[in-house]
Formats: C-alpha cells, structure tokens, sequence
C-alpha cells in the first residue's frame, strides 16, 4: 500500500513568507508526528496529533510554527514569516498505535525548506 | 536533559565484513531503545527495538545489543551489504509519544 506521503518536496522561500507543508499519512493511522531535522542531524520532535486532536505541541519553535489535522487525516504544517533558522527538512510520520509501542513510526521523505 | 549520541559520525566498512555502530544515551527512564536507517532523500525507516529489560535482540541479519550498565546501545550487521549504506539513528523512547533520536552515523560499504 501507499505510504506517507509528504508535498512539496522541495521549498524555497523568501525570508519573511509563509510556508505550508502538507502531509498525507498512511490510510488509518491515527497517529501523526511532525519533526524537523537539521542537516547533519537526527529529527526532533515538533508536534503529535491522536485523529483531529494535537495532543503534544511542545516541540514547536515558536508561535510562527502552527500545525492542524482538522479531519483526522491530512495534516498541514505552517510556518509564518519563515527565517533562515527554519531552513531544514520537515518529517512526517504515522502510526497506527495510539498508546504503548508509539515509536513505531513510518516516515514520509520530508520537504526541505530553504529560507533565502 | 536527555542526549542521545553516537561514538563515531562515519563508518567505513567493506562489502560482506560485519558492521557495528554505537550509540550512548544518558537517561536511563527510557522504555524501550530503537535502531532507524535514512537513506538519501528519504524518511527514517524502523529497523529493530529493545525494550529496557533485554540485553539483546536479533532481526534480519541484525543485531542489537544494550547495555544498561554502561548505558551504551550497538547495532551490529552481518554481512554488510552496499544497500545497507545510509545514515543510521539510535533512539529512545521513554512512553507517550516522547522520541529522541541521535545524531547519526552514516555507514559507507565499499564494493
């Protein structure tokens, strides 16, 4: 089947501008992550949603970071007035767990943002 | 704080030779204990786990082995194979949905 798709793939944006990242999880996940990961460097976590529900946001950067599930499926990343310390590429990842073994994740291939 | 990190960034190895990498964690209240592979230009993928109360653990061709003592985790590949070539991440998870990952080490097989 499908895995988890993520769209762009690549994005370049002016400093300044808002961005939006889109990613469509694995068909009846519940359980959807968003993590950013620094060239060179592991993911780190930035958001966790059970269905529609943003359980954890405690990763995200700033309030310019803003994420949102709002059927339960397709989720939206948005960054406003992007700076070039946001410059990394963005991970999405599902999971039909919804408690217990949760790091059994499936990741999509990312969007890499570049602020210019 | 927590820290997850690994002894070497690089590891060189030759087609068929075993492979081990390394991977030191700092707090110790971690569930369980996971080896992820990322080839270029794609999303982590799951390889194996441990949980906090084995000491070893074999997949396919892998192996895990955890040291609580010493807090060390290592991911050892038999027989490594140029499609194993990646970056490869430790991680642990300490429950909810509180995942930290290492920095990475990339594997490099030469032909």
């Amino acid at each position: 089947g499908a895995g988890v798709s993520q769209s762009p793939r690549y994005k370049v944006a002016k400093r300044g501008q808002d961005v939006a990242l889109r990613c469509d999880p694995i068909s009846g996940h519940v359980s959807l992550f968003w993590y950013q990961q620094a060239l060179g460097q592991g993911p780190e976590f930035l958001t966790y949603f059970q269905n529609e529900a943003q359980l954890d946001k405690s990763g995200l950067p700033s309030d310019r970071f803003f994420a949102e599930r709002p059927e339960g499926s397709v989720s939206t990343l948005k960054i406003q007035r992007t700076q070039q310390e946001d410059s990394a590429v963005y991970l999405c990842a599902s999971s039909f767990v919804t408690s217990g073994s949760l790091y059994e994740q499936y990741f999509g291939p990312g969007t890499r943002l570049t602020v210019t | 704080g927590e820290s997850v990190g690994l002894h070497l960034p690089t590891l060189s190895v030759q087609e068929g030779d075993n492979s081990i990498i390394n991977c030191a964690y700092s707090n110790s209240a971690s569930d369980y204990f996971i080896w992820y592979k990322q080839e270029s230009g794609k999303g982590p993928q799951f390889i194996i786990d441990i949980r906090s109360n084995m000491d070893k653990r074999q997949g396919q061709r892998v192996t895990v082995l955890l040291n609580k003592t010493v807090k060390h985790l290592s991911l050892q590949i038999a027989a490594t194979q140029p499609g194993d070539s990646a970056v490869y991440f430790c991680a642990v998870y300490r429950g909810n949905n509180d995942m930290r990952f290492g920095a990475g080490t990339r594997l490099t097989v030469k032909p």
